[in-house]
């Protein structure tokens, strides 16, 4: 079975300080990775995706997100945070066929950015 | 290009009412799913297609019925609805399996409320 854990369920960062959201993987075999964002009452917006291609994905709005194979994480970083990055975000791993190609959702990390 | 339409954004329905969730995609995709969203538990998978005529169940499909009789619509009916069907339900398309790699894109969201 392939799962997520996200491993801070709330973060806070200064705005113009890094983000860093951490997330690692479980899965018995080379896994499609993406990262949602979902801010207030919103749907969900996809940041990035990794797809076995190269291991640094880069996404939208500055994100990006490297894949460590060798320590099964998938963190998300961002060099300066801006006030409008307060979301919450998932780490997601999609599933076989056993699961009906489900995609596989973290709890969530929720991102306070302070002034 | 409208993306992922869900109707309705709002509902409040009372315990035992039957009512359908409209889920509209315009992008010729194959694959469609439903999830609901629940807090501290991510999105599960409640049930999914592959194609048109092609249903099967995910995670929590208890209570829930669907169909697919064209590529772009796949409603989700809840037959006799109760409180714990209070939740937030996202449809979700994609090209191929997130398993594959393919983008999954969300709709807004519906919120139900069961009382």
């Amino acid at each position: 079975a392939q799962s997520v854990t996200q491993l801070d369920s709330h973060v806070s960062v200064s705005e113009g300080t890094p983000v860093l959201l951490r997330c690692n993987y479980s899965s018995s075999y080379s896994p499609s990775l993406f990262w949602y964002v979902q801010h207030p009452n919103k749907g969900l917006q996809l940041l990035l995706k990794y797809t076995s291609a190269a291991t640094l994905v880069k996404g939208i709005n500055g994100f990006e997100a490297e894949f460590k194979k060798s320590e099964t994480s998938f963190h998300l970083t961002k060099p300066s945070a801006h006030m409008s990055d307060a979301a919450e975000y998932f780490c997601v791993v999609s599933g076989d066929s056993n699961s009906g190609y489900a995609l596989n959702f973290g709890k969530g990390t929720s991102l306070l950015v302070t002034p | 290009n409208a993306g992922v339409t869900q109707t309705p954004k709002f509902q409040v329905l009372k315990t035992g009412q039957s009512m359908t969730l409209q889920c509209a995609q315009d992008m010729n995709h194959e694959y469609m799913s439903w999830y609901r969203q629940d807090p501290g538990m991510g999105l599960r998978l409640i049930h999914y297609s592959v194609g048109a005529g092609i249903t099967d169940q995910g995670e929590v499909p208890n209570g829930y019925n669907v169909s697919r009789s064209t590529t772009e619509d796949f409603p989700l009916r809840l037959l006799s609805a109760a409180p714990s069907q209070t939740s937030v339900y996202f449809c979700a398309s994609s090209g191929g399996t997130g398993f594959s790699g393919n983008t999954i894109y969300f709709g807004e969201g519906s919120w139900l409320t069961v009382v």
